[in-house]
C-alpha cells in the first residue's frame, strides 16, 4: 500500500530555511502530494500541495522530485510558530464521483525550532 | 467564522459502552470524514460522507458506526466492539471541488 516515508525529527534555527524531506517511492500516477501540519491535541493545518510542479504559496515551497518520489517541503525562514510536526500525506481519490480523497499519512516530521 | 466545530474535547468511556462523538461543520462542504490518531503517529480513516444519506466505510471501519442526516452534522459513534478505541478522533471536511482539508480540534477518547 502506498506510504510516506520521514525522518522523525528535525532541528532547526529560527530565521534560518528549513527542507523537510519525504520519500513516497509508492505514488500513483493520479495521487496529489499534501503537506499539513499539527501542533499538539490540534487537528493538522493545510501547508501546501502539488502534484508534478514546483509549488510556492506564502506558507512554504514544495520542491517535487522529476519522478515524484521525493518531495521536499521548504520554510523559507523559520519561527517559533513553526514547530509542530509536518505530515507529508498523499491525497487519493476515493470513487469516480464527487470530490472524496482519502488522505495517507506517514509517521510526520517533529521540527523543533531553536531561538 | 466558519469551520468545524468537534464536542466533547474529552470524553472517557468505560467497557462496553458506546459513546457519541459529536462534528458539526458551517462551511458548506459536501463530504466530511473521520480519522483516528494514535500517539505517534499519523491519521488513518474510519469513515466517510460525500452527502447526505450516504456514507462509507474507511480503512479502520470497524467498531465504529456514522450517520448523516444533515449537511452540517457527521456524528460517529464508537461502539463497544471497537476493542481498543481509546485515541484522538478527528474531524474533516473539504468543499466540492477543493483541495485542502479543514480540520476540527479533536476529541481525545479514553477507555476507563
Amino acid at each position: 500500500d502506498a506510504k510516506t516515508t520521514q525522518p522523525n525529527s528535525m532541528e532547526s534555527n529560527e530565521e534560518e530555511p528549513v527542507h523537510l524531506p519525504c520519500n513516497h517511492s509508492t505514488i500513483s500516477g493520479t495521487d496529489y502530494i499534501h503537506w499539513y501540519r499539527q501542533l499538539p491535541s490540534q487537528g493538522p493545518e493545510y501547508v501546501i500541495h502539488g502534484l508534478t510542479s514546483n509549488v510556492n504559496n506564502r506558507m512554504a515551497s514544495l520542491a517535487i522530485a522529476e519522478d515524484r518520489k521525493s518531495s521536499t517541503l521548504i520554510l523559507h525562514r523559520a519561527t517559533l510558530r513553526d514547530a509542530a510536526v509536518y505530515y507529508c500525506i498523499l491525497r487519493r481519490a476515493l470513487g469516480l464521483i464527487g470530490s472524496s480523497y482519502k488522505l495517507i499519512f506517514g509517521s510526520g516530521t517533529r521540527l523543533l525550532v531553536r531561538p | 467564522d466558519g469551520g468545524i466545530t468537534q464536542s466533547p474535547k474529552y470524553l472517557f468511556r468505560k467497557e462496553g459502552q458506546n459513546v457519541t462523538l459529536s462534528c458539526e461543520q458551517n462551511l458548506n462542504h459536501d463530504a466530511m470524514y473521520w480519522y483516528r490518531q494514535d500517539p505517534g503517529q499519523g491519521l488513518r480513516l474510519i469513515y466517510y460522507s460525500q452527502i447526505v444519506n450516504d456514507f462509507q466505510k474507511g480503512d479502520i471501519a470497524e467498531g465504529y458506526s456514522v450517520s448523516r442526516e444533515k449537511k452540517e452534522s457527521f456524528p460517529l459513534t464508537v461502539t463497544s466492539a471497537q476493542k481498543n478505541p481509546t485515541a484522538f478522533y478527528l474531524c474533516a471536511s473539504i468543499p466540492d471541488r477543493g483541495y485542502g482539508y479543514t480540520f476540527g480540534s479533536g476529541t481525545r477518547l479514553t477507555v476507563v
